[in-house]
């Protein structure tokens, strides 16, 4: 089955602490995106990459940080400075940035108390 | 990207089409028209997209207008499946461009 996995589906942490989302895809896509969506809000561009090893800020990048060496992973770690990280996290890839379709993963509720 | 401005919210015979409208104004002649959907707690899932002309596919029909200052999703025959918030974008496809999305259409579906 070719997809986009997110994991875990729930995730609980104390403040101060860093933590890691994990998102892997195995549809050969080559951009891949995070978004952070906030209840009854829409979705907003956290960071994104379109080619391995290189990745961009989107319109919220403060307090988050990823990484890109594979094409198929891009964690997303939402940091101690970030100060309201307590959301729901969305990753999406796509066959190219900017002109193809996106496909979403299942999310990952992040609650930081 | 123009802004779309959608229905906050809509109900919907099961069974019966669902028209979703979206009104996008200040579309340029270079921007597509997309729709997403999204089920509660659930990643959003691509439906459709077009530029000029209409397009349907297993999913929806998209009906553009001649100006494109406005658009239609249509759900044929809605299921309570169906109930999501859906989200009209513009934008450009251009390599390393965005998807924006504003606050969609809260659409349930009735049995």
């Amino acid at each position: 089955d070719g997809g986009i996995t997110q994991s875990p589906k729930y995730l609980f942490r104390k403040e101060g602490q860093n933590v890691t989302l994990s998102c892997e895809q195995n549809l050969n896509h080559d951009a891949m995106y995070w978004y952070r969506q906030d209840p009854g809000q829409g979705l907003r561009l956290i960071y994104y990459s379109q080619i391995v090893n290189d990745f961009q800020k989107g319109d919220i990048a403060e307090g988050y940080s990823v990484s890109r060496e594979k094409k198929e992973s891009f964690p997303l770690t939402v940091t101690s400075a970030q100060k309201n990280p307590t959301a729901f996290y969305l990753c999406a890839s796509s066959i190219l940035a900017g002109v193809d379709e996106q496909y979403f993963g299942p999310g990952t509720r992040l609650t930081v108390t | 990207d123009a802004k779309t401005t959608q229905p906050p919210s809509m109900d919907c015979a099961e069974g019966r089409a669902a028209n979703l409208p979206c009104n996008h104004s200040t579309i340029s002649g270079n921007e597509y028209v997309y729709w997403y959907r999204q089920i509660h707690s659930q990643g959003p899932q691509y439906i459709i997209h077009g530029l000029k002309n209409n397009e349907t596919n297993e999913m929806a029909s998209l009906i553009i207008t001649e100006d494109r200052k406005s658009s239609t999703l249509i759900l044929p025959h809605a299921t309570l499946r169906d109930t999501a918030v859906y989200y009209c974008i513009v934008r450009v496809k251009a390599a390393g461009n965005k998807l924006t999305f504003g606050g969609g259409t809260r659409v349930l579906v009735k049995p």
